[in-house]
């Protein structure tokens, strides 16, 4: 089946750690997401990318990073930089021809501090 | 700037009862595009619809209806003869037409059905 698939589920985070964040997708889409979650929050923006080795900051881009180095992965690195890491964390991807298609989201991961 | 408020941060309501979530949005783009998730406990996003900036029309979908009023720059989304299954956050999005498919989302209604 096409989709995202995200992992780990769950991941604890120590002090000064930085941790990365998996992201794969096999829907052959162009560009991918990562959002932030804090309860009872709505999305926001962390990096959105388009195309392969490019990738832009959303709104909360510091103290974390990524890469796309291939079309079908997004990784997403939580520095130590990055004080308040404990939330959830969605992956999305879309086409981008077609006009505004729909974001196609992951299960998520769910970051906590040890 | 855009922004998506949905004002109605929880919502309870008994299983078989009509229930309607609000959704005001902002944007000075005359093209634009919203969007309506279901967020189950699982955690995933689930794309209910999509409806552009041209097209006023309501939409019925079984249960579930959505009346767009771009006069009052409304997008609300009624669940008639709701049921426990229909338990979870959703969410309003908006998305212009040059944002590269970017969502600006509202803060999320969380929906309870009890039985």
């Amino acid at each position: 089946d096409g989709g995202i698939t995200q992992s780990p589920k769950y991941l604890f985070r120590k002090e000064g750690q930085n941790v990365t964040l998996s992201c794969e997708q096999n829907l052959n889409h162009d560009a991918m997401y990562w959002y932030r979650q804090d309860p009872g929050q709505g999305l926001r923006l962390i990096y959105y990318s388009q195309i392969v080795n490019d990738f832009q900051k959303g709104d909360i881009a510091e103290g974390y990073s990524v890469s796309r180095e291939k079309k079908e992965s997004f990784p997403l690195t939580v520095t130590s930089a990055q004080k308040n890491p404990t939330a959830f964390y969605l992956c999305a991807s879309s086409p981008l021809v077609g006009g505004n298609q729909p974001q196609h989201f992951g299960d998520g991961t769910r970051l906590s501090i040890l | 700037a855009q922004k998506v408020t949905q004002a109605q941060t929880e919502i309870s309501v008994v299983e078989k009862e009509d229930v309607t979530l609000d959704c005001v949005y902002e944007t000075r783009d005359t093209t634009y595009y919203l969007f309506w998730y279901k967020q189950p406990p699982s955690g995933e996003l689930v794309f209910l619809i999509r409806r552009n900036s041209f097209d006023e029309q309501n939409e019925i979908s079984g249960r579930y209806s959505w009346n767009f009023q771009k006069s009052t720059s409304s997008f609300n989304f009624t669940i008639t003869a709701s049921q426990v299954v229909d338990s979870a956050v959703y969410f309003c999005a908006l998305q212009n037409n040059n944002a590269g498919n970017m969502l600006t989302f509202g803060g999320g209604t969380r929906l309870m059905v009890k039985p």
